[in-house]
């Protein structure tokens, strides 16, 4: 199947720096990206579709301006929380799909805000 | 998107064929059954998706009722790296539609 790398792998930061995280899709292009994140014994909740070329569309009580969100590229969307405080430590996972709608996820990023 | 009910957790027997049964009762006619697992600290990994015809590939079965209300994943002769939680998901052909996850189902494989 197709393969989407996300960098970095784990990163821990100090509260009020932010961090950016990397999507790409190796071996495909992909319009359409999305960004998941997952607490500690919980499901995968979406955050935003990423979208080539436009704005990220977020979900209900997901503060834009905290999560930017730009997708430049057919192979690479980026997210980066801003300011971070210890409750956005995470892990963040993004997806993407192949011209076979099959929707391929990323390995994940585990964010630690200190 | 159509909800899914999945049991919280299950236990196979290595080598043993693992059933992964999947309520679906609400889905409609364009949406598919999708299944993924996550093993603990990976992203999602795609394991099969059908319409309304059985289907197999080389990680696993599906089964899907005639009625299309249920469905079973079945990983043939489970092995403790099938160990995972297991997502069932109903969906239109994801292009530009993002997977809603619901809390799955445990598997524990025993040695």
């Amino acid at each position: 199947g197709a393969v989407v790398s996300q960098h970095p792998s784990r990163v821990i930061c100090k509260s009020g720096t932010s961090v950016k995280i990397e999507c790409r899709s190796l071996d495909f292009q992909a319009t359409t990206m999305f960004w998941y994140r997952q607490f500690p014994k919980q499901s995968l909740m979406l955050m935003a579709t990423s979208n080539e070329g436009s704005k990220a569309t977020y979900e209900q009580g997901v503060e834009k301006d905290k999560f930017l969100i730009n997708h430049a590229s057919l192979t690479l969307s980026t997210l980066t929380v801003t300011s971070a405080h210890p409750e956005d430590s995470s892990f963040y996972i993004c997806s993407a799909s192949d011209s076979y709608n099959e929707q391929f996820f990323g390995p994940g990023t585990r964010l630690t805000v200190l | 998107d159509a909800k899914t009910t999945q049991p919280t957790s299950m236990d196979c027997a290595e080598g043993r064929a693992a059933n992964l049964p999947c309520n679906h009762s609400t889905i409609s006619g364009n949406e598919y059954v999708y299944w993924y697992r996550q093993i603990h600290s990976q992203g999602p990994q795609y394991i099969i998706h059908g319409l309304k015809n059985n289907e197999t590939n080389e990680m696993a079965s599906l089964i899907i009722t005639e009625d299309r209300k249920s469905s079973t994943l079945i990983l043939p002769h489970a092995t403790l790296r099938d160990t995972a939680v297991y997502y069932c998901i109903v969906s239109r052909p994801p292009g530009n539609t993002p997977l809603v996850f619901g809390k799955g189902t445990r598997l524990s494989v025993i040695a």
